[in-house]
């Protein structure tokens, strides 16, 4: 079995401020972890993906974000926020079953 | 490369209404999934395809029947509509299963009077 948890349906940050997007997961096999990210009536788009060749993995637009097996963890970190990254965050589990996804965190950002 | 296209964008349905949504895509990709989308309640896999021929139920099927007779398509199809079913519908495809990322559709808004 898997499943995957948000922190925090919304995140508020000010442009230049670091963000931080939480999930955890739980799997019964190695995980494979992935983030996507959702604009306005737009479908899902990849940002990053975990595949076990490296714990911290580099992602699009400025994003990363570290496995870390001990915590179930796998948060989605980037320096400085934009007004560009308002949207709306998605982590999913898959690995031995069909992905499965988190409620989304919606970020927003400040001038 | 047109990836996963989505028709139709937008429909109204009357409750009892039938319809049925077209996901097709062109990147060979073996496995399909329909997805519903509702506020706070993230995705959710209504059903999906592991292969030409093969379907199988997701977390909420109930309402719902899939086919894929074509490699390319997978056509989501509602017999009876219900308000419950309005949502956001979304298509994804990957190349193989649970460890390939998944490409998605733009989405069919659905709304049921």
């Amino acid at each position: 079995a898997q499943s995957v948890t948000q922190l925090g349906s919304h995140v508020s940050v000010s442009e230049g401020a670091l963000v931080l997007l939480r999930c955890n997961y739980s799997s019964s096999v190695p995980p494979y972890l992935f983030w996507y990210v959702q604009y306005p009536n737009q479908g899902l788009q990849l940002l990053l993906k975990y595949t076990s060749a490296a714990t911290l993995v580099k992602g699009i637009n400025g994003f990363e974000a570290e496995f870390k097996k001990s915590e179930t963890s796998f948060h989605l970190t980037k320096p400085s926020a934009h007004m560009s990254d308002a949207a709306e965050y998605f982590c999913a589990v898959g690995g031995s079953y069909i992905p499965t996804f988190g409620r989304g965190t919606s970020l927003i950002v400040h001038p | 490369n047109a990836g996963v296209t989505q028709t139709p964008k937008f429909r109204v349905l009357k409750t009892g209404q039938s319809m049925t949504l077209l996901c097709a895509q062109d990147m060979n990709h073996e496995y399909m999934y329909w997805y519903r989308q509702d506020p706070g309640m993230g995705l959710r896999l209504i059903h999906y395809s592991v292969g030409e021929g093969t379907t199988a139920k997701g977390e909420v099927p109930d309402g719902y029947n899939v086919s894929r007779l074509k490699k390319q398509n997978f056509l989501l199809g509602l017999e009876s509509a219900a308000p419950s079913q309005t949502s956001v519908y979304f298509c994804a495809s990957s190349y193989k299963g649970p460890t390939q990322p998944q490409h998605f559709g733009d989405g069919t808004r659905l709304s049921i009077l």
